[in-house]
């Protein structure tokens, strides 16, 4: 099975600043790597799919990048309600795995 | 617009078993895909099974093979997962997601129901 790597495991950042986010295969997924944001008590939200396509709402700030292996969230410039637990996901194949996610906080 | 609502939290002995509900409403529950997903306390996101309602085709992660059931009912727009010899490994938050394909990610989630297994 593919295993998802996700780092950092944590972060902590300042409003404004710029965070990355990396995830890593391993083995190449094309770019069937979605980013899910979910923040604490709260059902996960699929933030990012096709590596770097918006789901809705989130454009301003959120970007994703990458492809094969190694893929990147970017939040350009960290906000208070940016406070959440990131996790990227492979979905072109069964298992569905996902990283084991990074939570940031300001 | 899709929304899934799961049933109830539930709290069960070890060695029982749990079944939890996620009825859909909006859309064609048949053409979905219903995934679930667990998260103990504290941990990661766990992918465990999933089906496609209109073939009842199912896929299941290794971890789960012979204690997890996953069934769909098309005249009610519902899916179940059942979890069999429950241990207080499987305390967590289970939740139910929809895939429109099988190269999508899951874009709508329930809200998740509780299992708690203690004795």
């Amino acid at each position: 099975d593919i295993q998802m790597t996700q780092s950092p495991s944590s972060l902590s950042a300042s409003v404004g600043d710029r965070v990355t986010i990396t995830c890593r295969a391993s083995q190449g997924i094309g770019n069937s790597l979605a980013w899910y944001q979910q923040k604490p008590g709260k059902r996960p939200k699929l933030l990012i799919y096709g590596a770097s396509t918006f789901q809705s709402g989130d454009r301003s700030r959120f970007s994703g990048s990458g492809s094969g292996t190694d893929f990147t969230l970017t939040i350009s410039s960290l906000q208070p309600e940016d406070v959440a637990t990131y996790y990227c996901q492979k979905y072109n194949s069964v298992p569905l795995t996902f990283g084991g996610g990074t939570k940031v906080e300001i | 617009q899709v929304q899934l609502v799961q049933s109830g939290a539930e709290v069960k002995k070890p060695g029982s078993s749990v079944k939890v509900s996620c009825k859909a409403s909006g859309g064609i529950f048949s053409n979905y895909l219903i995934s679930w997903v667990r998260q103990a306390p504290g941990q990661g996101l766990e992918w465990m099974g999933e089906i496609i309602p209109i073939s009842a085709t199912t896929n299941h992660a290794q971890k789960f093979q012979g204690r997890l059931t996953i069934t769909a009912d098309g005249s009610t727009s519902t899916a179940y997962m059942e979890l069999t010899s429950l241990r207080s490994e499987d305390t967590a938050v289970y939740y139910c997601a929809r895939r429109l394909g099988y190269s999508y990610a899951m874009d709508v989630w329930g809200q998740g129901s509780t299992v708690t297994v203690s004795s």
